[in-house]
């Protein structure tokens, strides 16, 4: 299986401010047929089942606000909230689909 | 819109057996693979099976591997995971989600099962 470690696992941001979080792959994603990363983003609040932020490493889901970006390749990469609601206080996960899909061990966001 | 409904959780003991279901709703279900994913009590998720559209390749993690089965029946749109030889260590919600099909994550969820092994 494909390990994910995130960085760090837990952080503080003031409202307005941004928030960057990491994630490393074990080995690399990148699908070299498509040229795709195999990367997704979780937003998880407690009550709620997860929401799909991101998939490819950097495309949003539709109806996902423009603060929420992802970036990387390969075996790094990072998702950044940009002015930081209160609504993004929440656990988020990133997950590889390369092979059998894992997740990280998350990431708590607090205000 | 896409519904996903699971059903089946309860309190077992270890050793024992549960089915659990996910209805589904709003969407081509026998077009997708699917996905059962747990989150035991402070911990992070887990994909633990994987099932693809047809049923015919199906994916464990090695923790359940052996004790788990997904299938799945298409005429129904029903989605199943068959837990047996339960561990406290099982002890999770459980929640099936939609693959968002050409790769690129789970893009829909259920609201989850809870299970709980105890004596």
């Amino acid at each position: 299986d494909i390990v994910m470690t995130q960085s760090p696992d837990s952080l503080a941001v003031s409202l307005g401010e941004r928030a960057t979080i990491n994630c490393k792959s074990g080995q690399s994603v990148l699908h070299r047929s498509n040229n795709q990363n195999y990367l997704a983003w979780y937003q998880h609040k407690p009550g709620l089942p997860p929401k799909l932020l991101i998939h490819w490493a950097s495309t949003r889901e539709s109806g996902v606000p423009d603060r929420f970006s992802g970036s990387g390749s390969e075996t790094d990469f990072t998702l950044t909230i940009s002015n930081l609601q209160a609504e993004d206080v929440a656990v988020y996960y990133c997950q590889q689909y390369y092979s059998l899909p894992t997740f990280g061990q998350g990431t708590r966001v607090e205000i | 819109q896409v519904q996903l409904a699971e059903s089946g959780g309860g309190v077992v003991q270890p050793g024992t057996s549960l089915r659990l279901s996910c209805v589904a709703s709003g969407f081509p279900f026998r077009s997708y693979g699917m996905h059962w994913v747990r989150q035991a009590p402070g911990k992070g998720l887990q994909c633990v099976a994987t099932i693809s559209f047809d049923g015919s390749n199906r994916y464990y993690a090695d923790s359940v591997k052996g004790r788990f089965t997904v299938s799945r029946d298409n005429s129904k749109n029903t989605l199943f995971l068959q837990l047996s030889s339960l561990r406290a260590e099982d002890t999770a919600m459980y929640y099936c989600a939609k693959d968002r099909g050409e790769g690129g994550g789970f893009d829909s969820w259920g609201q989850g099962t809870l299970v709980t092994v105890s004596s």
